[in-house]
């Protein structure tokens, strides 16, 4: 099964500051990841995916994301925070529901709250 | 385009009582449907999922149950609330290795 980790479950930064959520995983596959965003008392937004192709990938409101193999990796950035930024920020992959089966779920990390400081 | 609704968007219900979740999804057939609980500090739960009318899966033995009585609409329930069941539950659908969508989200509170 696969698995995330994101290091740090609270991230604070300064607006105008370089934005920078680490996440990690596991997958014995080539992983499709994601990272989505939640505002409080809402559902999750997804800002970007990584399935094939290109590893650095552009999201929604000034976010990237680059894919390392190497490194296991798949940290989201944005060069410059904005107070509207602030949010919890959860990574995922793609696992399968049953073994060698068709059916997804996502296996998501535990989160990382983004406070933007004025 | 796709939409998914859930409702109610809050409940406050006390332990033992009786529990009905909804979430319906528009402008697509035949998704995926998912159930997830979020607790505070504790990343998202895959609670329930659904490939098709009557067809559901539960990932992790617990107080719920859920079904799907049509194509677009899946439904969370419970006989006897805990206080462990207490949490804000996310209805999901997809298809594929790719992207979930969320819905709005209900926060459950037991007392």
């Amino acid at each position: 099964a696969q698995s995330v980790t994101q290091l740090g479950s609270h991230v604070s930064v300064s607006e105008g500051a370089l934005v920078l959520l680490r996440c990690n995983y596991s997958s014995s596959v080539p992983p499709y990841l994601f990272w989505y965003v939640q505002y409080p008392n809402q559902g999750l937004q997804l800002l970007l995916k990584y399935t094939t192709g290109a590893t650095l990938v552009k999201g929604i409101n000034g976010f990237e994301a680059e894919f390392k193999k190497s490194e296991t990796s798949f940290h989201l950035t944005k060069p410059s925070a904005h107070m509207s930024d602030a949010a919890e920020y959860f990574c995922a992959v793609s696992d399968t529901l049953n073994s060698g089966g068709s059916n997804y779920k996502l296996t998501f990390g535990k989160g990382t709250l983004l406070t933007v400081n004025p | 385009s796709q939409t998914i609704h859930q409702w109610p968007a809050t409940l406050v219900q006390p332990v033992g009582s009786p529990l009905s979740l909804e979430c319906t999804v528009e402008g697509t057939s035949n998704p995926n449907l998912y159930w997830y609980r979020q607790a505070a500090g504790r990343g998202l739960q895959l609670l329930f999922y659904s490939v098709g009318i009557g067809q559901i899966s539960s990932e992790v033995p617990q107080n719920l149950s859920a079904s799907r009585p049509q194509d677009r609409q899946f439904i969370l329930s419970s006989k006897k609330l805990l206080l462990s069941d207490s949490g804000f539950y996310l209805c999901a659908w997809g298809g594929g290795p790719y992207e979930q969508y969320f819905g709005p989200g209900t926060r459950l509170t037991v007392t």
